[in-house]
């Protein structure tokens, strides 16, 4: 796609559910990277995958949140037992390759509200 | 430990007037330096970013930043404020110790333009 694809754009769901956000990123990206976005936290980075190497989980708030990357492609966020305080937008973002100077292309996110 | 502050998290301007967002930066090495635009409901967009050379560097829309090491700052600037650039502002560094573009984030400046 032209994009980082995200899905859902809006998600919903009771407290103590488990849910699946959805990331694709821009064909060809190497580097996959899942920030989350929430009021009076600002912007926290959660998880890095680049290709086949072991992915920087350093971000990860909880033992609740878990990620994969299949095929070197999409990946997968997943919350179990949600709690209120996971509400928060999640942020998917790609890049062509690794290295620190290298521009990081987002999604428009999914809107994650527990209630 | 690489960090941002963003000094102001509204301003507000009239239209054509000058745009200055502050962002000063802490870190212990010569920083890779980035401003993103966020308008409502969408993902990241880069604006700009700094990473060796010319001080004084242009991105899109008109915006341009300047880095200052004496200073440790990165203020975006645009000479002419519009009305669509009305938007979430977050400047941000990259974190050296994963040796790849793991973005620190301040906690943003949300620029109001007024006719």
């Amino acid at each position: 796609g032209a994009g980082v694809s995200q899905s859902p754009s809006n998600k919903v769901t009771e407290k103590g559910k488990d849910v699946e956000l959805r990331c694709d990123p821009i064909s060809g990206h190497t580097a996959l990277y899942w920030y989350r976005q929430s009021l009076g936290q600002g912007l926290e980075f959660l998880i890095y995958f680049q290709g086949n190497s072991a992915p920087d989980k350093s971000g990860l708030p909880s033992d609740r949140f878990s990620a994969e990357r299949t095929g070197g492609s999409v990946s997968t966020l997943t919350i179990q037992r949600t709690q209120q305080e996971d509400s928060a937008v999640y942020l998917c973002a790609s890049s062509p390759r690794q290295g620190l100077n290298t521009e990081a292309f987002f999604g428009q996110g999914t809107r994650l509200t527990v209630v | 430990a690489q960090s941002v502050t963003q000094l102001g998290s509204h301003v507000s301007v009239s239209e054509g007037a000058l745009v200055l967002l502050r962002c000063n930066y802490s870190s212990s090495v010569p920083p890779y330096l980035f401003w993103y635009v966020q308008y409502p409901n969408q993902g990241l967009q880069l604006l700009l970013k700094y990473t060796t050379g010319a001080t004084l560097v242009k991105g899109i829309n008109g915006f341009e930043a300047e880095f200052k090491k004496s200073e440790t700052s990165f203020h975006l600037t645009k000479p002419s404020a519009h009305m669509s650039d009305a938007a979430e502002y977050f400047c941000a560094v990259s974190d050296e110790s994963g040796g790849y573009n793991k973005l620190i984030f301040g906690a943003g400046t949300r620029l109001a333009v007024h006719p």
